[in-house]
């Protein structure tokens, strides 16, 4: 069956822009995240969704981040105010109930410029 | 808090040989541990994971760990390598409760020589 779709695949932009990153997760998965992985920082938490709610947003960097999760599939992870220091590989997973194992998407590789 | 130590940050191994990639977890709740492949500009793909039962678990392309509660590992092993193993290799842990984020470790760089 599908996995997890992520798009854009690659995104540039410059800095002080807002972006949109989109996370489709395989169909039926109640638990989706969302991780960044960049060179100085290895792979990070960024914010856990059961459904619509978002009961664990720890890893959120600051508030420049937030992200949403409509219909209790596709989520939208956005950045506002970009700094150089945003960019990094976004990873999102999605999992059948946040007991299993986690499935990933392809990521979505943002240059801030 | 957990967190996740991964031995060697570059490994490398002649065709054929034994594959060993270290992981040790440091957890306050029994553990969730997994181990990740990513291959260049692609994302994760599950290997394994231990979360009770057996100690010793099998995953695909003839990859195995063990779990060592004693030793706080979760060391993933391969008799032979194959060129097909270069990749980066992440090893990870999460607690029993549902929807618990994975935290990683640093990551491993397996080269295989021919």
């Amino acid at each position: 069956g599908a996995g997890v779709s992520q798009s854009p695949s690659n995104k540039v932009t410059e800095k002080g822009k807002d972006v949109e990153l989109r996370c489709d997760p395989i169909s039926g998965h109640t638990a989706l995240y969302w991780y960044r992985q960049s060179l100085g920082q290895g792979l990070e938490f960024l914010i856990y969704f059961q459904g619509n709610s978002a009961p664990d947003k720890s890893g959120l960097p600051s508030d420049r981040f937030s992200a949403e999760r409509t219909g209790g599939s596709v989520s939208t992870l956005t950045i506002q105010r970009t700094q150089q220091e945003d960019s990094a590989v976004y990873l999102c997973a999605s999992s059948p109930h946040g007991d299993y194992e986690q499935y990933f998407g392809p990521g979505t590789r943002l240059t801030v410029t | 808090a957990q967190s996740v130590t991964q031995l060697g940050s570059h490994v490398s191994v002649s065709e054929g040989a034994l594959v060993l990639l270290r992981c040790n977890y440091s957890s306050s709740v029994p553990p969730y541990l997994f181990w990740y492949v990513q291959y260049p500009n692609q994302g994760l793909q599950l290997l394994l994971k231990y979360t009770t039962g057996a100690t010793l678990v099998k995953g695909i392309n003839g990859f195995e760990a063990e779990f060592k509660k004693s030793e706080t590992s979760f060391h993933l092993t391969k008799p032979s390598a194959h060129m097909s193993d270069a990749a980066e290799y992440f090893c990870a842990v999460s607690g029993p409760r549902g929807g618990n984020k994975l935290v990683f470790g640093a990551g491993t760089i397996l080269r295989v020589k021919s």
